[in-house]
């Protein structure tokens, strides 16, 4: 299996620009997860999504920021307007049901908002 | 209080010793414990899941979960250089939020030969 899978790995943009982030979690995986770290707040969990539908988004910052989640192969985190703050590594994850929660990680997408 | 607390570290210990790592938790209804290994510019990967009271023994590696102090801990006992990471300690509810899993900052060993 090729794991989970983003893109871009880094994405260099200026203030006000739009950014979308993409990921494709490991096939048979129910469960997404798009997740933001940085030095000072860690890895942070901004939504999730079971079987393509959006559970909590609880985390999203704010209406900036949207994701979805059109079939069960592909997903989208977009940033409108992006702001400098934004920058941090972003990961998606995903996972199966089961009697342990193990969340595959991609490799990250290093956004940097000037 | 943030949900999942650790020292940030650096921990720096010496070949061969035993690293001991540390966590606590704020929610008493967590149900399921994670230690996630990241190396430095990489992602998170899993290596111990725990999730009854006790020690739970993988290799060089040993999970110890105290619920009743909400205290979660990783020991690694023979230290190498290879072991030198961020952990990330990670928690998630029981019920409905059974996947929504919550991590701390980590903590970041340093193994030195």
């Amino acid at each position: 299996d090729a794991g989970v899978i983003q893109s871009p790995r880094h994405e260099v943009t200026e203030m006000g620009q739009e950014v979308t982030l993409r990921c494709k979690p490991i096939s048979g995986h129910d469960y997404l997860f798009w997740y933001r770290q940085t030095m000072m707040r860690g890895l942070e969990l901004l939504i999730y999504f079971n079987n393509n539908v959006p559970i909590d988004d609880s985390g999203m910052p704010e209406d900036r920021f949207s994701a979805k989640m059109p079939n069960a192969s592909f997903s989208t985190l977009k940033i409108q307007p992006s702001e400098p703050r934004d920058s941090a590594v972003y990961f998606c994850a995903s996972s199966q049901p089961g009697t342990g929660v193990t969340l595959h990680f991609g490799n990250g997408t290093r956004l940097t908002v000037t | 209080q943030k949900e999942v607390e650790q020292n940030s570290g650096p921990l720096s210990v010496p070949e061969g010793a035993i690293a001991s790592l540390n966590c606590t938790y704020s929610d008493r209804v967590s149900q399921s414990f994670f230690w996630y290994r990241q190396y430095s510019g990489k992602s998170p990967e899993l290596i111990m899941s725990i999730y009854s009271n006790g020690d739970k023994e993988d290799g060089r590696f040993t999970a110890q979960l105290n619920k009743a102090s909400q205290y979660v801990s990783l020991l690694i006992r023979d230290s190498q250089p290879s072991d030198s990471a961020t952990y990330l300690c990670a928690v998630s509810p029981r019920g409905g939020g059974y996947q929504k899993v919550t991590f701390g900052t980590g903590t970041k060993l340093q193994v030195i030969p």
